[in-house]
């Protein structure tokens, strides 16, 4: 298995472009995730999905949109790039709960996106 | 939600045993408590996860009160590689999408 994987590993922007970064699971796991994680602070959600068709807004989804057509993949689409969204960008998948404690996430490498 | 609080980075030596400690004083009854290890250039990978009393397995051993309002991960026997930030998250099975990620633990273990 491949596990989590994540396209591309960088990236540069001008502010004002739009961009998807892709994310992809091999694993069967229904729950995937987006996290941005900025210089020395900690992840931080946008958007999450439980299943195929079902996505939902985590904590900073301004400026970001999700679709989960299919259970491998769970695109990140960045509308209109601003410096702002210059991060890291990680991607995460869990298999849903099984009610005792909540089963471990599975990260990808990363893309690190800078907005010039 | 219950908060985290860490300390900030902590020093040690290849292969003392490292103790970090995780309050959470406002932990709810249904909370698990979950820490990740993160690698520079890495994602974050899960480490352990317990409820309470103690957790081990083959990387690291979780320690839980009673009262549930600490938690203290323990690493024994460090080596380099295990110069990483890490993580105490908390929180319910059903609020995956709450789980708060703060800054984490940055250990640095020397030679």
């Amino acid at each position: 298995n491949a596990g989590v994987t994540q396209t591309p590993k960088f990236q540069v922007l001008k502010t004002g472009q739009s961009m998807t970064l892709q994310c992809a699971q091999d694993m069967n796991h229904e729950y995937m995730s987006w996290y941005r994680q900025d210089p020395g602070m900690g992840l931080r959600l946008i958007h999450y999905s439980v299943g195929a068709g079902i996505t939902d807004q985590g904590e900073v989804p301004n400026g970001y949109n999700v679709s989960r057509s299919t259970t491998e993949d769970f695109p990140l689409r960045l509308l209109s790039a601003a410096p702002s969204q210059t991060s890291v960008y990680f991607c995460a998948s869990s298999t849903r709960t099984s009610g005792r404690g909540y089963n471990e996430q599975f990260f990808g490498p990363g893309t690190r996106l800078t907005v010039l | 939600l219950a908060k985290t609080t860490q300390p900030i980075s902590m020093d040690s030596y290849e292969g003392q045993e490292v103790n970090i400690t995780c309050s959470h004083n406002n932990i709810a009854t249904n909370d698990y408590i979950t820490w990740y290890q993160q690698f520079p250039s890495q994602g974050p990978r899960f480490i352990i996860q317990g409820y309470k009393t103690k957790v081990t397995n083959e990387v690291a051993s979780l320690f839980i009160p009673a009262d549930r309002k600490s938690s203290t991960l323990s690493l024994p026997r460090v080596s380099l590689s295990d110069t990483a930030v890490y993580y105490c998250l908390v929180g319910t099975p059903e609020g995956y999408n709450k789980l708060i990620f703060g800054a984490g633990t940055r250990l640095a273990v020397h030679p």
